[in-house]
């Protein structure tokens, strides 16, 4: 079955400082891989995403994430964290062909000034 | 300006009541899908459509109904047999659906928070 962990539910780190969000997925073949950010009571927003090809991925707001097959992981980096990054994190799996897509339970980065 | 809209932003529901979600968009997207948000659960698919006059039912359909009558409009309505429906719900477009070669990005539109009383 698909299955998408993010395992860690907080995250705080000081501003100016880099930042690793976790995301390790379970599925049968390579699914396409996607962070989006959300802030409180709003919609989410894409960050990035991999469909195929070179395995670290640009995406907006300064961030990236690598995939790596072997250990079925997709996490998010950023070099140097901003107070306005502070929000919740989610990591989410696309089925090839069936259109039907899995989410993380969700990071919550707090940033400290 | 195109875009996902969701109305109302806050709803608020007697114990009893159906209510209906609004979520409408202009992207010209074929697939159209529900989520409903409680905290520390992340998203779970509650009913999802590919194409007009067709839809699926996601992992918690119970207590919900959706229709897709036109391309455009997704409503999502929460029944009185939904024991629990307070919580953060968004709705959501992929630009392919049922055939597509390979599964498009989703986008989100801003969330309709649902409170009963």
């Amino acid at each position: 079955a698909q299955s998408v962990t993010q395992p860690d539910i907080h995250i705080t780190v000081s501003e100016g400082a880099s930042l690793e969000l976790r995301c390790n997925y379970s599925y049968g073949a390579t699914p396409y891989l996607f962070w989006y950010v959300q802030s409180p009571g709003q919609g989410l927003q894409l960050l990035l995403k991999y469909f195929s090809g070179d395995t670290l991925v640009q995406g907006i707001k300064g961030f990236e994430a690598e995939f790596k097959r072997s250990q079925s992981s997709f996490n998010l980096r950023k070099p140097s964290v901003h107070w306005s990054d502070a929000a919740e994190y989610f990591c989410a799996v696309g089925a090839p062909n069936f259109n039907k897509f899995y989410f993380g339970s969700g990071t919550k980065l707090n940033v400290k000034p | 300006d195109g875009g996902i809209t969701q109305s109302p932003k806050y709803l608020f529901r007697k114990e009893g009541q159906n209510v209906t979600l609004s979520c409408e968009q202009n992207l010209n997207h074929d697939a159209m899908y529900w989520y409903r948000q409680d905290p520390g659960q992340g998203l779970r698919l509650i009913y999802y459509s590919q194409i007009v006059n067709d839809f699926q039912k996601g992992d918690i359909a119970e207590g919900y109904s959706v229709s897709r009558e036109k391309k455009e409009s997704f409503p999502l309505t929460v029944t009185s047999a939904q024991k629990n429906p307070t919580a953060f719900y968004l709705c959501a477009t992929t630009a392919t659906g049922r055939g597509a070669a390979h599964t498009d990005t989703q986008y989100f539109g801003p969330g309709t928070r649902l409170t009963v009383l």
